[in-house]
């Protein structure tokens, strides 16, 4: 079966440092497209970053551009998302997300993991 | 960037009713889009991708239909799960936008 873990939300302050992983399981990590996409409180959906199997090609929505890196480390089916100078309107709960087609860019999203809230407040 | 229009924002509707919801984009995305189904406290999950095919496990209750910038999700006889919220999602042109989403609630 496969499954997204995500963990290392929390409450940080404006400005402050976060680091999100996902933990992968149940397919073959490094052959898959993965994703950020979060939620803000009561809001909807914001894709976030998408990388590439080899980590080769990657991109960014404009909000979070130059502020959060995301990077895997196939060896340890783990996906992460280093979010750097956080803001309030950072506060969302961020969900990992696979490709369904692999090396493909469907740019769909599926499946998705259950996600992890952070919050931004000083 | 493409912008994604939902209608209705809410939906009230009784269970076995025939459900239509709709997704107007700013631009041609072409038959690039997505529907996904969000229910309280739970993950999105995809129902159907490229306008109109089903993913994994997907009852076939539910179709869509469309292209260019108008598009359709259906839900043919409202189960009891199916009251949930819907977003419609674009992958024509960088960056992936979401619509803001259609409640679907119980009359």
């Amino acid at each position: 079966e496969v499954q997204l873990v995500e963990s290392g939300g929390g409450l940080v302050k404006p400005g402050g440092s976060l680091r999100l992983s996902c933990a992968a399981s149940g397919f073959s990590f490094s052959s898959y497209i993965m994703n950020w996409v979060r939620q803000a409180p009561g809001k909807g959906l914001e894709w976030v970053s998408s990388i590439s199997g080899s980590s080769s090609y990657i991109y960014y929505a404009d909000s979070v551009k130059g502020r959060f890196t995301i990077s895997r480390d196939n060896a340890k089916n783990s996906l992460y998302l280093q979010m750097n100078s956080l803001r309030a309107e950072d506060t969302a709960v961020y969900y990992c997300a696979r490709d369904p087609a692999g090396s493909s860019w469907t740019n769909w999203f599926d499946p998705w993991g259950r996600g992890t809230l952070v919050t931004v407040s000083s | 960037e493409i912008v994604l229009t939902q209608s209705p924002a809410t939906l009230s509707l009784s269970p076995g009713e025939r459900a239509t919801l709709s997704c107007r984009a700013s631009q041609s995305v072409s038959r690039y889009l997505a529907w996904y189904q969000q229910t309280p406290g739970q993950a999105p999950r995809l129902l159907i991708y490229d306008t109109s095919n089903r993913a994994t496990g997907i009852p076939a209750r539910f179709s869509g239909s469309g292209s260019g910038t108008d598009f359709t999700l259906t839900i043919s006889s409202l189960a009891p799960e199916d009251f949930a919220v819907y977003y419609c999602q674009q992958r024509s042109n960088w960056p992936i936008t979401f619509g803001q989403g259609t409640r679907l609630e119980i009359k």
